[in-house]
């Protein structure tokens, strides 16, 4: 199992040009999450996903758009990009199965530097 | 709503000597705890959990945290640090609810000098 991968690693945008980072899992997990992390600020929560199709607001939702168009992606854009959201993004999956809780898997990081 | 305080941004600590990383949670009730490791350039992983029975929790790389209801305090411990302890910790913790949606502390750095 690769597990929870993000593509790309890193990225340099330019005010006001948009991308998408996509975040891709093969555990079958049902929820997805979007983060950033900044430092001292922990990490805050973006966007999150229950299952296909479905989509929810976390913590610092503007400026970004998510879709899960198919259970095992989680896409997250930003439409115009803003030196504000340079950051590392990470995304993470959750598995409703076993009964007890369980914990997040994270995958590596995506950073990126808006100019 | 939940909370999560990590007392300390950074910690530092000589080789060999005793790892306290705290944490506190506000809760009404008491929720799923979690500790997180994450090493440079790196995505988080998991140190260990509770979420119920035995209040003294096992993680890996020879980490442990005691669930303390009266203090609501979950804080991370390692009896002799290694040069390879060095990393960001994160504590979280999760509602019992089924909301899955977890609420992460600020992090401590641990720094371990030789």
């Amino acid at each position: 199992n690769a597990g929870v991968t993000q593509t790309p690693k890193f990225r340099v945008l330019k005010t006001g040009q948009s991308m998408t980072l996509l975040c891709a899992q093969d555990m079958n997990h049902e929820y997805m999450y979007w983060y950033r992390q900044d430092p001292g600020m922990g990490l805050r929560l973006i966007h999150y996903s229950v299952g296909e199709g479905t989509t929810a607001k976390g913590e610092v939702p503007d400026g970004y758009n998510v879709s899960r168009l198919k259970k095992q992606n989680f896409l997250l854009g930003l439409e115009s990009a803003a030196p504000s959201q340079t950051s590392v993004y990470f995304c993470a999956s959750y598995s409703l199965a076993g009964g007890s809780y369980n914990e997040q898997f994270f995958g590596p990081g995506t950073r990126l530097t808006v100019l | 709503a939940q909370s999560v305080t990590q007392l300390g941004s950074h910690v530092s600590v000589s080789e060999g000597a005793l790892v306290l990383l705290r944490c506190n949670y506000s809760s009404s009730v008491p929720p799923y705890l979690f500790w997180y490791v994450q090493y440079p350039n790196q995505g988080l992983q998991l140190l260990l959990k509770y979420t119920t029975g035995a209040t003294l929790v096992k993680g890996i790389n020879g980490f442990e945290a005691e669930f303390k209801k009266s203090e609501t305090s979950f804080h991370l411990t390692k009896p002799s640090a290694h040069m390879s302890d060095a990393a960001e910790y994160f504590c979280a913790v999760s509602d019992r609810g089924g909301s899955y949606i977890p609420t992460f502390g600020r992090g401590t750095s641990l720094i371990v000098h030789p």
